[in-house]
């Protein structure tokens, strides 16, 4: 029943390596999302996609980059890891575009050793 | 830009207080403001939203105000409850970039 939902809950790594967090909608919404929240709460948009198509691609290091197979995932790997990575990671999805509710998943905490 | 602006927390209540929580913005348009939750652990959830000047958005007791005049959208809640401690984020929709700019984040506490 979960909406969206992402996995791992948690990914705990070492600096350096290569890593992914995957995403799934089951609303039927045409918008996807990733944003990164910070120690502090404060979150920010990485990247969005609009039926696989992506529209919103931040200023962000050219270690991440994200997928979207088919238009109910969107899946974000990262290269290179690095300590300032250490965050939440949030995917999000929408019926439409921002002036739509944007549905949460629950988070991927990561943690760079 | 477009922006969002949110008092600072936390916020420290006794059961059963008044909540107001400022949130002002700045934006071209007529953009959606919303307001969402976050619990311990978990993801944000949209508490409440407003589409247009003078709407108010109101979901478990919650309320909030769409004010172009004061181009403002405080949330307030008459009687707040331990369960409301959360972070709140409010947030507007960008229709030039088609993003959600979020505020900050204000942290409630909530204490019996």
């Amino acid at each position: 029943d979960t909406a969206v939902s992402q996995t791992p809950k948690y990914l705990v790594t070492q600096m350096g390596n290569d890593k992914s967090i995957k995403c799934e909608q089951n609303l039927g919404h045409d918008t996807m999302y990733w944003y990164k929240q910070d120690s502090k709460k404060f979150l920010k948009i990485m990247f969005s996609y609009n039926n696989k198509e992506l529209i919103i691609n931040e200023t962000v290091p050219n270690r991440f980059s994200p997928k979207s197979p088919d238009k109910a995932h969107l899946n974000l790997h990262i290269n290179s890891l690095e300590l300032g990575d250490s965050a939440v990671y949030f995917c999000a999805s929408s019926r439409d575009r921002a002036n739509q509710p944007q549905h949460f998943g629950d988070g991927t905490r990561l943690s760079i050793l | 830009g477009n922006s969002v602006t949110q008092m600072e927390g936390p916020v420290t209540l006794s059961e059963e207080a008044f909540l107001t929580i400022n949130c002002t913005y700045t934006a071209t348009g007529y953009p959606s403001l919303f307001w969402y939750v976050q619990y311990p652990g978990e993801g944000l959830q949209l508490l409440l939203k407003a589409t247009k000047a003078d709407d108010k958005g109101s979901n478990k007791g919650f309320e909030a105000t769409y004010r172009k005049e004061t181009t403002s959208f405080h949330l307030e809640k008459g009687s707040v409850q331990v369960s409301d401690s959360a972070v709140y984020f409010c947030a507007l929709s960008d229709q030039n970039t088609d993003k959600l700019i979020f505020g900050t984040g204000t942290r409630l506490q909530v204490f019996p």
